[in-house]
């Protein structure tokens, strides 16, 4: 069965502290990864990774894959209150059609 | 980037009835389009994949016919509940397909009461 898996599930910290997201996956065919913030609305889209050990970085975020293992890690540094959100870790694999399995999420909540 | 607009933002309605959620993608032809329920504090699970011109692709366990999916143009794909009960209410979220990213429209709350 196809499915990804996240961890942990919630999360508290302190504004400045840094965090380490996670994300396990088992699919056929494996296409891409992606991550997405989810706030009040709709996932707004943060990284797209295809190849091992290639770090991509966004300001405070990074993000790596490693497909040997099937895991990958959302780092955000410096945290900041505005980070608190739902992380969603997903995986579009499948032929054609290109679909999208989402992770739980992680409930990541950042106080002042 | 690419914009996906869903319409209505928020319904209310009454058990038994039906609802149709609207989901275009602005900018852009979407061959494909996704349906996705989001219930509260719990991950998207996708529903469907709506393809255009032909019959959408329906996930384990979701029933075809009480949720009706209709992909009419290149822009455009409805989601219909039909005869809603309370265990419908959830976020309802579509998504478009844009050379290998999809871009998520900003969802539809819908409470059946």
């Amino acid at each position: 069965e196809d499915k990804v898996v996240q961890s942990p599930l919630s999360l508290v910290v302190h504004e400045g502290d840094t965090v380490t997201l996670n994300c396990s996956y088992e699919v056929t065919n494996f296409r891409s990864l992606l991550w997405y913030k989810q706030e009040k609305k709709a996932p707004t889209f943060l990284f797209m990774l295809t190849s091992s050990g290639i770090e991509k970085k966004s300001g405070r975020l990074s993000s790596i894959l490693d497909k040997k293992e099937l895991f990958s890690i959302l780092n955000i540094t410096a945290t900041q209150t505005g980070d608190s959100a739902i992380y969603l870790c997903a995986v579009s694999f499948g032929g054609a059609t290109n679909k999208l399995i989402f992770g739980t999420g992680t409930l990541l909540a950042v106080q002042p | 980037g690419a914009v996906v607009s869903q319409h209505p933002s928020r319904v209310i309605c009454k058990s038994g009835t039906s609802v149709k959620i609207e989901c275009r993608s602005l900018d852009f032809q979407a061959t494909t389009m996704f349906w996705y329920r989001q219930f509260p504090k719990q991950s998207l699970m996708l529903m469907a994949t709506s393809n255009e011109g032909s019959k959408a692709t329906y996930e384990q366990g979701v029933e075809k016919d009480k949720f009706l999916i209709n992909h009419a143009s290149l822009t455009l794909s409805t989601l219909t509940v039909t005869s809603a009960h309370p265990e419908d209410s959830s976020f309802y979220i579509c998504s478009a397909r844009v050379i290998g990213e999809q871009y998520f429209g900003p969802g539809t709350r819908l409470t059946v009461t």
